[in-house]
């Protein structure tokens, strides 16, 4: 299996600021590592690409970067519904998700 | 709009089976892309790839739960099905079904239902 860790666990910020949230992997990933948002009580929603090619249906505040084993989800212009916790997953060997990064206004 | 939904019971016994079935609106199982995939999520913790199956009948399953797992699918019912035998209180999770596809510009679960919880207890 490929270990994804995500850091922080969980952040406090404020409406209108930018957030990074990092996604390491065990081994080089080769293929895109993706991230989700979840709210409490619902299902996970598929967000961005790791390439930075995001679907259509998804904010341009929300971008992700990195390669190799270092993955980064950022947000821009946090609003108030950003609130949620974010997991990345990779698919290079089986699928693995990070244990989640919960974001707090 | 492709839809996925859970069913299956909520209480399960210590030492029995858990079977759920996922129930696929809007996209066939057959879709060449998809890999109709479980996850599950035990209380406030992190998400745990189970299992997929694809149209063809290719399976994959997570090291961890291999042992005790099964998935089926059921093309003429648009629907797939989990089995966790000897479950335990460890088992005690929200289970999701997902699509996974496998397009080279996805490679993501980019539809899911909306869980179904399940406690094990006596």
């Amino acid at each position: 299996d490929i270990q994804m860790t995500q850091s922080p666990s969980s952040l406090s910020a404020s409406v209108g600021d930018t957030v990074t949230i990092s996604c390491r992997a065990s081994d080089t990933i080769i293929n895109s590592v993706h991230w989700y948002q979840q709210k409490p009580g619902g299902a996970p929603k598929f967000l961005v690409l790791s390439n930075a090619r995001f679907k259509t249906a998804v904010p341009s505040r929300f971008s992700g970067g990195g390669g190799g084993t270092e993955f980064t989800l950022t947000i821009d212009s946090l609003q108030i519904d950003d609130c949620a916790t974010y997991f990345c997953q990779q698919s290079d060997r089986l699928w693995t998700f990070g244990q989640g990064t919960r974001i707090e206004i | 709009q492709m839809r996925l939904q859970e069913s299956g019971p909520r209480l399960v016994r210590p030492s029995e089976t858990l079977t759920l079935t996922c129930t696929v609106s809007g996209e066939s199982l057959t879709s060449i892309p998809s890999y109709w995939t479980w996850i599950r999520q035990p209380p406030g913790k992190g998400l745990e790839f189970i299992a997929n199956i694809y149209h063809r009948g290719d399976t994959y399953f997570s090291p961890s739960l291999k042992s005790r797992v099964s998935i089926s699918a059921d093309t003429s019912k648009n629907q797939f099905s989990l089995k966790l035998k000897s479950v335990t209180a460890a088992d005690t999770a929200t289970y999701f079904c997902a699509r996974y596809d496998s397009s080279a510009d996805s490679l993501a679960f980019d539809f899911w239902g909306p869980g179904i919880p399940v406690t094990v207890s006596s």
